[in-house]
C-alpha cells in the first residue's frame, strides 16, 4: 500500500481481555517499530524490528506484551490480559533502512474498560 | 538525562513571526534527527531529517543541528494557524540498535 496501515482504528476491550493490533508497512521497508502514546505525551518506544526480528524490544513494559512480525512485512502487536493502563493510541512507523526516517499509520486508539 | 528532551510550552507566537523550537539528546554518536509534527488526534507526520551538522532549509521551515553541543532546533518562518501543532524531535540513537526515541514535543500555538 502506499502508507502505514493500523486495524483496528479503535478498539474497545474489557479488562482482563487478549488484543491484537495489526500494523502493514509501506512496502519494502525493512525496519517497524510500535509506539505507545498517552494524552500529552511523545510516543514512547515499545518494540523495533529489522525484518522478521526484534532488534530491540526494551520498551515492553511487560511481559503481557508480545509482538511478532514473521514474514518481516505485517506486525502484530498482542497484548494479553489487558489492564485500564495499557489504554492509549498505538502507533506503528515503518522505515526503508534503520537508520532513515519513518513514516507512521493513523494509530490504533485501544480503551480498555 | 532523559534521551530526548523538549521544553512542552506551550509556545505562543504571533501570526508571521518566526517560531523557534529547540531539542536537546544524550547520545553523542546519534547521526540522524527528525522534527514531526502532530495535530490533535492525528498521527506524527515527517516534516524535516537532517543528518549534517548545520542547516537545512524546506520552505519555511529549517532545521538546525550542532552536534558537538548535542542540540537541534527548527525555525517555522512566517507562522501561521495552521502550524499550530505539536512538534516532536526524534533521535536515532546509535548506542541503542538504532531505535528512534522520541521527545515529549514542544505545544506550539500561533496566535491570529
Amino acid at each position: 500500500g502506499a502508507g502505514v496501515s493500523q486495524t483496528p482504528s479503535n478498539k474497545v476491550t474489557e479488562k482482563g481481555k487478549y488484543v491484537e493490533l495489526r500494523c502493514d508497512p509501506i512496502s519494502g521497508h525493512t525496519a517497524l517499530y510500535w509506539y505507545r502514546q498517552s494524552l500529552g505525551q511523545g510516543p514512547e518506544f515499545l518494540i523495533y524490528f529489522q525484518g522478521t526480528g526484534a532488534a530491540d524490544d526494551s520498551g515492553l513494559p511487560n511481559d503481557r506484551f508480545f509482538a511478532v512480525r514473521p514474514e518481516g512485512s505485517v506486525s502484530t502487536l498482542k497484548i494479553q490480559r489487558t489492564e485500564r493502563g495499557d489504554s492509549a493510541v498505538y502507533l506503528c512507523a515503518s522505515s526503508y533502512r534503520g537508520r532513515r526516517e519513518a513514516f507512521f499509520g493513523q494509530g490504533t486508539r485501544l480503551t480498555v474498560v | 538525562q532523559k534521551e530526548v528532551e523538549q521544553n512542552s510550552g506551550p509556545l505562543s507566537v504571533p501570526e508571521g513571526a518566526i517560531a523557534s523550537l529547540n531539542c536537546t539528546y544524550s547520545d553523542r554518536v546519534s547521526q540522524s534527527f527528525f522534527w514531526y509534527r502532530q495535530y490533535s488526534g492525528k498521527s506524527p507526520e515527517l516534516i524535516m531529517s537532517i543528518y549534517s551538522n548545520g542547516d537545512k532549509e524546506d520552505g519555511r521551515f529549517t532545521a538546525q543541528l550542532n552536534k558537538a553541543s548535542q542540540y537541534v532546533s527548527l525555525l517555522i518562518r512566517d507562522s501561521q494557524p495552521s502550524d499550530s501543532a505539536t512538534y516532536l524531535c526524534a533521535v536515532i540513537l546509535m548506542n541503542r540498535d538504532d531505535k528512534i526515541i522520541f521527545g515529549k514535543g514542544t505545544r506550539l500555538h500561533i496566535l491570529p
